[in-house]
This record gives C-alpha cells, structure tokens and sequence, in this order.
C-alpha cells in the first residue's frame, strides 16, 4: 500500500495563478482532510470530506476549494493564489470514528510570489 | 472550543538524557489523544496516542499518559538518541469534524 500521496511536492506560483493539488489515498478511507502548516503555529484545517461526493469547510477555508468526486481523491484547489497561501499542505485520511489515526501524506511546499 | 497547548521549542538535549515534553489540553466530550513527529523534510507520523482516560500510549520508548484530571498527555523518554530529533506535535481528536487539533510543535535537537 502507498498509503497517502500528493502532488507535486513543490511548486511556485505567481499571485493570481491558479493549480490544484491532489490527494490520493489507497486505504478505502472515508474522511479525508487538507491541512496548511506555517512555522510557529502547527497544522490548521483548510477543508474535510466525509465521504465521496461531500465536502466541508474547516478552520481556515477562505482562497481555497475542493472536490471529492472520486472516494479514493481529494482535491485543493487554489483559484488566484496570494503570497499569504505559501505554505507546507498536508493531506490526511482516517476510517471510522474519530478515535482513528489520521494518515498523513509526505506533503507539498508551495511558494506564492 | 477545543484546544492544544505544548511546550515551546527549540529544546536541545545530549544523547542518553531524559525528554520531557508537555501538552494540556481543552477539549469537551471524550476526546482522543494523539503525537506525532515530523522528521525533516517529511510528513507527520502517529507516534502513539490514548483514546481514553488513564490509557498510556507508548511507541519506541517513547510514553505518554493520558490524564483527564490535569487534562495532559506530556511525553516523555528515558534516553533520547541523535536519530529522535524532529519536531513533536500534541493533538486532539474529538470535534464533530473529527479533525485533529495540532499544538504549535516542539523542536527537539539531540546532540552526540
């Protein structure tokens, strides 16, 4: 099993472009969640799915979509990047309840100019 | 609503010495406990974690307890080696999200 996977794994952008990064998760998961990492202030939720076909918002959502159309993807997408969304984006996934582990992609470093 | 406190980094010990890292925590319901350690350049790892009161999580010598009374889950080992050093993440797990709750991170260098 890969367990989680990402692409890319790094990437610079202009302000106002736009990509998408992608999930992957070959554990049959039903939850699956993008987190953003900055220095000093751990990993905050960006967005969550509960299983295919739905999403939520999470803690910091505002600049980003996704879209969950396939159980084993998830997407994030970045419309008109902002130097304030360079950042390490994680992607996790987890079964069952919330007492789960979560399973973490190797991540990707973007870099907003 | 929920949250994580740990210990500020960077902490910098000797190989063989004692590791404390400490972590409270305020949650409502039951949450469930977790660490993790991110080596550099790579994504996190479940260290080990409790999913109830007075369970001890333990993982390459690694510990922690799971104490509702004080509301902590501190690390802890007995002997560190150069190969622990990393970053340590204390989180939580409980919200109707079911996401995970991150503290701020803790530095850990071990020098030989």
């Amino acid at each position: 099993n890969a367990g989680v996977t990402q692409t890319p794994k790094f990437r610079v952008l202009k302000t106002g472009q736009s990509m998408t990064l992608l999930c992957a998760q070959d554990m049959n998961h039903e939850y699956m969640y993008w987190y953003r990492q900055d220095p000093g202030m751990g990993l905050r939720l960006i967005h969550y799915s509960v299983g295919e076909g739905t999403t939520a918002k999470g803690e910091v959502p505002d600049g980003y979509n996704v879209s969950r159309l396939k159980k084993q993807n998830f997407l994030l997408g970045l419309e008109s990047a902002a130097p304030s969304q360079t950042s390490v984006y994680f992607c996790a996934s987890r079964s069952g309840s919330y007492r789960q582990t979560q399973y973490f992609g190797p991540g990707t470093r973007l870099l907003v100019l | 609503g929920d949250s994580v406190t740990q210990m500020e980094g960077p902490v910098t010990l000797s190989e063989e010495a004692f590791l404390t890292i400490n972590c409270t925590y305020t949650a409502t319901g039951y949450p469930s406990l977790f660490w993790y350690v991110q080596y550099p350049g790579e994504g996190l790892q479940l260290l080990l974690k409790a999913t109830k009161a007075d369970d001890k999580g333990s993982n390459k010598g690694f510990e922690a307890t799971y104490r509702k009374e004080t509301t902590s889950f501190h690390l802890e080992k007995g002997s560190v080696q150069v190969s622990d050093s990393a970053v340590y993440f204390c989180a939580l797990s409980g919200g109707s999200q079911g996401n995970l709750i991150f503290g701020k991170g803790t530095k850990l260098s071990v020098k030989p």
